[in-house]
């Protein structure tokens, strides 16, 4: 079965630096979210899209921005990186309202 | 008070004993309820999810929900080394869309 496919896989950025994670998302399913897990803590929820509209916003700093495009892949994309950017982000989808399934995550190191 | 609580661990179990991992969340709006493994680095699987009180099992793993008491279980038997890893509580409110995950309790199954 098709998987939330995240890239890149692995990121290093030097600080006030600029990075793009991209999700593509199971087939069929039309809700985005995206989560930033750092070491030892719960992954923390970031923002959501449902049909290419943001659907929620949780603790994602001013410097992130994202969005979901018409093939229902999304984008995050994060500026002016800092040292504490530096985190494993998840990626998840799931149809309306059902069960949310990750993808292999990013992990993004700033140096 | 956190949204999503869970004990942190560890949680050592004997191979073969039976697992419980409990959770505590602060909404009594919460309608879907999930329990999610992970894996040191890796990403978050699902395993479980209950919307309704009462039990839930598949194979091994039987999930609890009381939402009366805003309770939910994981009761994982026969627990094979292979179990050893992070359980992941996760709750949705109304509108099914942000996941609160809880911190996590880990488990350890000693062979």
């Amino acid at each position: 079965a098709a998987g939330v496919i995240q890239s890149p896989r692995h990121l290093i950025k030097e600080k006030r630096e600029t990075a793009t994670l991209k999700c593509y998302p199971i087939p069929r399913h039309d809700t985005v979210y995206w989560y930033q897990q750092g070491p030892g803590q719960d992954p923390q929820f970031l923002i959501s899209f449902y049909e290419k509209m943001q659907s929620d916003k949780g603790s994602i700093p001013d410097r992130f921005s994202a969005q979901q495009f018409s093939d229902y892949h999304s984008e995050l994309n994060m500026s002016s990186l800092e040292l504490g950017d530096s985190a494993l982000y998840f990626c998840a989808s799931s149809p309306r309202g059902g069960e949310q399934f990750f993808g292999p995550g990013t992990r993004l190191t700033v140096l | 008070q956190k949204e999503v609580e869970q004990n942190s661990g560890p949680l050592s179990v004997p191979e073969g004993a039976i697992a419980s991992l409990n959770c505590t969340y602060s909404d009594r709006g919460s309608q879907s309820f999930f329990w999610y493994r992970q894996y040191s680095g890796k990403s978050p699987e699902l395993i479980m999810s209950i919307y309704s009180n009462g039990d839930k099992e598949d194979g091994r793993f039987t999930a609890q929900l009381n939402k009366a008491s805003q309770y939910v279980s994981l009761l994982i038997r026969d627990s094979q080394p292979s179990d050893s890893a992070t359980y992941l509580c996760a709750v949705t409110g109304r509108g099914y869309q942000k996941v609160t995950f809880g911190t996590g309790t880990k488990l350890q199954v000693i062979p």
